[in-house]
């Protein structure tokens, strides 16, 4: 398995602005996903993160409203922007690696917006 | 990927058996059975996964029909940490680099 951390763990933004998410993985992984998890929802797959190339983005979502970044195979960002109230949700960051049998989670990052 | 159909939601009395059903019946040979769990307010935990074979592990035992079209999740002696929704989920491969793709799932409550 892999211990994976979000950051932050909660906020509570104002309509317009923007926030980046962080997921830090303690070792090297092939893969990372972003999910969203509306209240009340079931997960949704947002986007995969490619290492040095843009991410893959499910239909729904696009780059300009979720810019996603992975500059290494530990690390990636995910930038909710112009954020309305219909963004308030859970996100969440998963990996896959060499040796695991599965997608792991990290405890997701709850965000309100106001 | 196929779709999975689970109950909206079960009960189970503390320290008995919860069987947790789910309906796959359009899996491919090459599909695997995978269960997650959310306690609230957390990130899903793997639980389980097979092919064809019953397995089992610390936390739970997986029984598959010989026709691979249903399975069951059992938790042999539910706690009320036990308390979330389980997901049932089927994927191509065992490390193939498919995402997750996430139904309902099935919210349980132990009961005391």
């Amino acid at each position: 398995s892999a211990v994976i951390s979000q950051k932050p763990s909660r906020d509570i933004c104002q309509r317009g602005t923007s926030l980046t998410i962080q997921c830090q993985v303690d070792s090297q992984v092939t893969m990372m996903f972003w999910y969203r998890q509306q209240p009340g929802q079931s997960l949704t797959l947002i986007a995969t993160a490619n290492q040095g190339s843009e991410a893959t983005y499910e239909s729904g979502f696009v780059i300009d409203k979720f810019p996603i970044s992975r500059p290494n195979l530990t690390f990636s960002t995910l930038t909710v922007s112009n954020m309305s109230p219909e963004d308030s949700s859970i996100y969440l960051c998963s990996v896959l690696g060499q040796g695991m049998q599965t997608q792991y989670f990290g405890p997701g990052t709850r965000l309100l917006v106001l | 990927d196929a779709k999975t159909t689970q109950p909206t939601s079960m009960d189970c009395a503390e320290g008995r058996a919860a069987n947790l059903p789910c309906n796959h019946s359009t899996i491919s040979g090459n599909e695997y059975v995978y269960w997650y769990r959310q306690i609230h307010s957390q990130g899903p935990q793997y639980i389980i996964h097979g092919l064809k074979n019953n397995e089992t592990n610390e936390m739970a035992s997986l029984i598959i029909t010989e026709d691979r079209k249903s399975s069951t999740l059992i938790l042999p002696h539910a706690t009320l940490r036990d308390t979330a929704v389980y997901y049932c989920i089927v994927r191509v491969g065992d490390n193939a680099g498919n995402m997750l793709t996430f139904g309902g799932g099935t919210r349980l409550m132990v009961k005391p």
